[in-house]
This record gives structure tokens, C-alpha cells and sequence, in this order.
């Protein structure tokens, strides 16, 4: 079974900390994704990688960061956090060049900025 | 217009019924389709791949229509244990685009 672990289940921080967070996989997938979910609008894509130092930005990159130095380990960082960040996150890896292939998800991240 | 629309419900059926839904996407040349499960505060989990043909894992069956650009499923002989709401999946190229999920109680 895949396995896609998120660093934290439950996280508080203050407006203006620069906040980490770190999802790893351990299938040796090639694509992992950032996701914000919120209610009534779904989950929304914040960047991608498809390759170890590469990213890609999804439809809200804004206010984000993300790096992926190793290919199991992808990182999403809030440059200056803001309480419009507070969300749900969701960490995804996925197999396929192609990206035909369902994505695999951690379990969460619920921050919150206060 | 959005990428992917579902209709939220709430569906509310007793066990043992049938229950369908469809969700609707923009984008003509959408790949793949998934259907997902997601549990309340949970992450979300593949229920099933959609294919061309239509197809079956044992009570959910799911349809494409890319003609009229939708897919459905459908949950026969209804288990509490199926209420989640569930969320419609597209791709095309790198974007998966996801719905903001149909949510379904099944009621004893």
C-alpha cells in the first residue's frame, strides 16, 4: 500500500511566522502535489513537482512555497503566514510521467493562524 | 464556469437503496476519472477509477458519457458504512481537478 505522511495532524501558528510543512512518500513516486481544501469549494491545487528540485505551480501558488530536495520528501512553506491560509492541506504523490494515475493521499494537515 | 461540478446533496437514503449521482466537467479533453471517498476531517481515498466502458467493483458501478461530459456512480444495496461524500475527478495533462463532492448519509 502507498503511504504519503504528513508531518502533522494539528497545527497553530501566528500571522507572520514563516511555517513548514513536510509530507514524504514511500513508493518511489515520481509526482507529489500540495492541495488546500476548504469547505464548499474543494481542493485546490498549490504547486506540483514532477522530479527531485522541480515544481510547478497549481491554480493558488500565491503566498507558497514548495521544495522537493529528495524524491520521497516534498515540502509546502507559507513564506509569512496569513489567516486566510488557515485551511485544511493535503499532501498527494502519484506514480505516472503521464499523470493518468490516481493520486495518493496523506492524511492532513489542519492549520490554523491566528 | 467551474472545472468539475457536482451536485452537494445531501443525499439521504435508508440502507439497502440504490443511490446515483452525476458530476459534470468542462473540459473536453479530460483523460482519466476517478471517483474518491472522504470521510469527514479524513483524507480523501480512491474509490474507483472510471473507464470508457463503464465499470463495476461490487456494489459501485461508474459511467462516463463524453459526449455529454459527465460521470456517475452509483451504490447499490446502500451500507451505513457508505455515508461520506464523495468526490468526482478529472485530469487532463498534470491537473486533477476535483469536485467539491456529493455528500451521502444512508440512514438505518
Amino acid at each position: 500500500d502507498v503511504k504519503v505522511t504528513q508531518s502533522s495532524r494539528y497545527l497553530v501558528k501566528r500571522t507572520g511566522e514563516k511555517v513548514f510543512l513536510e509530507c514524504v512518500q514511500d513508493m518511489d513516486h515520481e509526482n507529489m502535489f500540495w492541495y488546500r481544501q476548504d469547505p464548499g469549494l474543494g481542493l485546490r491545487l498549490i504547486y506540483f513537482s514532477y522530479d527531485v528540485k522541480m515544481k510547478e505551480k497549481g491554480d493558488i501558488p500565491e503566498g507558497y512555497s514548495v521544495s522537493r530536495e529528495k524524491k520521497e520528501r516534498f515540502s509546502l512553506i507559507l513564506e509569512s503566514a496569513s489567516t486566510n491560509q488557515t485551511s485544511m492541506y493535503l499532501c498527494a504523490s502519484s506514480y505516472d510521467r503521464g499523470f493518468s494515475q490516481p493520486q495518493h493521499f496523506g492524511d492532513g494537515t489542519r492549520l490554523s493562524i491566528l | 464556469r467551474k472545472e468539475v461540478e457536482q451536485d452537494p446533496g445531501p443525499f439521504n437514503v435508508p440502507e439497502g437503496a440504490t443511490v446515483a449521482f452525476n458530476c459534470t466537467y468542462s473540459n473536453s479533453a479530460s483523460q482519466s476519472f476517478f471517483w474518491y471517498r472522504q470521510d469527514c476531517r479524513k483524507e480523501p481515498k480512491l474509490l474507483m477509477s472510471v473507464y470508457s466502458s463503464g465499470n463495476e467493483d461490487g456494489r459501485f458501478t461508474a459511467q462516463l458519457n463524453r459526449a455529454s461530459q459527465y460521470i456517475s456512480l452509483l451504490i447499490r444495496d446502500s451500507k451505513l458504512s457508505d455515508s461520506a461524500t464523495y468526490l468526482c475527478v478529472v485530469n487532463w495533462g498534470y491537473k486533477l481537478s476535483f469536485g467539491a463532492g456529493t455528500t451521502v448519509t444512508v440512514r438505518a
